[in-house]
């Protein structure tokens, strides 16, 4: 099962914009990519997903490479609310649905 | 919709007893699935199910464990005898997908501790 790659932590000023990147070298031409964040003490959210073109919600961005090698979450504007526990998850392909999460990026606010 | 509801928030046991862990999922959806979170190894599937019929249980780690989906609106995950290396938050999720749209939705969570 190919996994994905996340630097284990970052930090990020209130209000300014955040890149978080993962690596996805082995993915496949039809498995799409899925960030869920988790706040302290919760479970996983939802965040956005894509599978080639660029996608945009009311939470963030998300920007995916051409070769679809690496997928960029964008957070437009950071706040204190937005500290978590960002994973960058792709399906398993094959019409399964399972989410196989890695350790996910840290993402800290400092305001 | 109040979301996925997980029963007990909170559980202490000693080891060597039985520990029910109990999920309701959201109306309408049709795939569950059972985690478990540690900070050694993350969030691990245990085992997820499609219309009440587990699909893929080849994450529950061993025949400790097992786990019911009776009807669509319940599901329970056991472990029989409990072992302290099964603290950990175990999460239901459920979902229904269509086409690349995955969502799950997270409960949250049920701590378990195992003395």
């Amino acid at each position: 099962d190919a996994k994905t790659t996340q630097p284990n932590s970052m930090e990020s000023n209130e209000e300014e914009p955040v890149h978080l990147p993962c690596n996805h070298s082995t993915i496949s031409g039809t498995d799409y990519i899925h960030w869920y964040r988790q706040l302290p003490s919760q479970g996983p959210e939802y965040v956005i997903h894509g599978l080639t073109s660029n996608v945009n919600n009311r939470m963030a961005s998300l920007a995916i490479a051409e070769d679809r090698k690496s997928s960029t979450l964008i957070l437009h504007r950071a706040t204190l609310r937005d500290a978590a526990v960002y994973y960058c998850v792709k399906d398993s392909g094959a019409g399964s649905y399972q989410l196989t999460f890695g350790k996910g990026t840290k993402l800290s606010v400092i305001p | 919709d109040a979301g996925v509801i997980q029963s007990p928030r909170h559980e202490v046991t000693e080891m060597g007893q039985e520990v029910t862990l109990r999920c309701k999922p959201i109306s309408g959806h049709d795939y569950l699935f059972w985690y478990r979170q540690t900070m050694m190894r993350g969030l691990e599937l245990l085992i997820y199910f499609n219309n009440n019929v587990p699909i893929d249980d080849s994450g529950m780690p061993e025949d400790r464990f097992s786990a019911k989906m009776p009807n669509a609106s319940f599901s329970t995950l056991k472990i029989q005898p409990s072992e302290p290396r099964d603290s950990a938050v175990y999460f239901c999720a459920s979902s229904f997908p269509t086409g690349g749209y995955n969502e799950q939705f997270f409960g949250p969570g049920t701590r378990l501790t195992v003395l």
